[in-house]
């Protein structure tokens, strides 16, 4: 079964140390890949995503994410963490075989402290 | 400029007093979904639509109903909510089915039934 974990649910940095946040996903074909951002009181916004290619993806806000296949992991990465990037994380995944099933799988998000 | 646009944003009912979230979007996108968003459940997909008049159950459909008779508009219908339906809900956008694309998402709407 498709599955995707983010092993925390509250990631603490300081401002302007480089920041994680892990993604680890389950499934049965190739993976397609997501991150999304969520900001107090707004809707997800789309930050990056891995659909083929290089494994490396740079998205927006100057965060990227590593694709490394044989630990089925997806992280999230910023060089430089700013007090502005506090929010909730989600990663999302969907499996090339889903058949008719096209729907994105979830992880349960992982907030981000940013402390200045 | 392109965008979700959920109303109300904020919503209290009483059980049992049919409601509808309204939903549209400017981006001539296929594919629309719901979703609601509990505390430590996550995202769970309510219902999804592939195009006009196709529509499907997600993961927790019982309760809600939607229609998409234009490709723009996709509102959520509770008829007789409940207490258990108390929560915060997002309507999502995309090119295509949403395989390789992002989805956009409505600014959400915060439902309290009492």
């Amino acid at each position: 079964a498709q599955s995707v974990a983010q092993p925390e649910d509250q990631v603490n940095v300081a401002e302007g140390n480089p920041l994680t946040v892990k993604c680890t996903y389950s499934v049965s074909g190739n993976p397609y890949l997501f991150w999304y951002v969520q900001y107090p009181n707004r809707g997800l916004q789309f930050l990056l995503k891995y659909i083929t290619g290089d494994n490396l993806v740079k998205g927006s806000y100057g965060f990227e994410a590593e694709f490394n296949k044989s630990q089925t992991s997806f992280h999230l990465k910023k060089p430089s963490a700013l007090v502005s990037d506090s929010a909730l994380y989600f990663c999302a995944v969907r499996d090339s075989n889903a058949g008719n099933n096209r729907k994105l799988i979830w992880g349960l998000g992982t907030s981000l402290a940013v402390n200045p | 400029e392109a965008q979700v646009t959920q109303n109300p944003r904020y919503l209290i009912t009483v059980t049992g007093k049919k409601l509808t979230v309204t939903c549209s979007q400017n981006m001539n996108h296929e594919y629309m979904s719901w979703y609601r968003q509990d505390p430590g459940l996550g995202l769970r997909q309510i219902y999804y639509s592939m195009n006009v008049e196709v529509t499907d159950k997600g993961d927790v459909p019982e309760g809600y109903k939607v229609s998409r008779k234009e490709k723009r508009n996709f509102p959520l219908i509770l008829e007789s909510p409940s207490p258990n339906q108390t929560s915060l809900y997002f309507c999502a956008s995309s090119r295509d089915r949403g395989d390789y694309y992002e989805q956009y998402f409505g600014p959400g709407t915060r439902l309290t039934v009492t």
